[in-house]
């Protein structure tokens, strides 16, 4: 089982709305992340987690919170979003934070309205 | 500083024609990791290959191959017979810090089009 697996795949909310998007993954790695991507655009890193901690946190706006309630399971709950934020969401998921490569889910993607 | 290449924007071909996406990358590192992604409409960057500095081989797998030439600080992808399920935007990426997995210095990447 190679697949990280995110929901919902698509997403329309309010800026006053709070929703949460998930990330499942089996395969016993222990990085997971999240990316942001606007259309045309290459992502670009939100978060890290390495063995259930935050470990990275790329200056991105507290209306974004992740969690990681244990190793197979990371979740980015939104609140107060702005339309700019409306984009693809990717969650990601590697054995180990160096030395070798991320797996992606298909994303969620989010239209703030 | 580092940095990530891919001059192509778009690149249009009819199938069964070879096609070579170019990357060119920058840093100071001596020890650092290039990578390829292909996304797809649906959306999920598919992993095709990781590099290191010190691996200068070439590599084949199947249809796909790949150039890395230090000297011109390049590591070009080439799709051989190309097929409409090649139809996706390509990224180069390289870590940072060296080896760290999770952030990738992206180039803008290069959507492909194989038409039938």
């Amino acid at each position: 089982d190679t697949e990280v697996t995110q929901t919902p795949k698509h997403l329309v909310m309010g800026m006053t709305n709070k929703k949460s998007l998930k990330c499942e993954q089996h395969m016993g790695h222990r990085a997971m992340y999240w990316y942001k991507q606007k259309a045309k655009k290459p992502p670009e890193l939100m978060f890290v987690y390495s063995y259930e901690k935050l470990s990275i946190n790329e200056s991105v706006p507290s209306r974004f919170s992740p969690e990681c309630p244990n190793s197979s399971l990371l979740n980015l709950h939104l609140h107060a979003l702005q339309p700019e934020d409306s984009a693809l969401y990717l969650c990601a998921s590697s054995p180990r934070t160096v030395n070798t490569e991320a797996f992606f889910g298909q994303g969620t993607r989010l239209t703030v309205v | 500083a580092q940095k990530v290449t891919q001059a192509q924007t778009e690149i249009s071909v009819v199938e069964k024609e070879d096609v070579t996406l170019d990357c060119v990358y920058e840093t100071r590192d001596t020890t650092y990791y290039l990578f390829w992604y292909k996304q797809p409409p649906s959306g999920e960057l598919v992993f095709l290959i990781r590099r290191n500095s010190f691996d200068e081989q070439n590599e084949i797998s199947g249809r796909y191959s790949w150039n890395f030439q230090k000297s011109t600080s390049s590591f070009n992808f080439t799709i051989t017979a190309s097929q409409v399920v090649d139809s996706a935007v390509y990224f180069c990426a390289l870590s940072w810090p060296p080896g760290n997995t999770g952030k990738l210095i992206f180039g803008q990447g290069t959507t492909l089009q194989v038409k039938p």
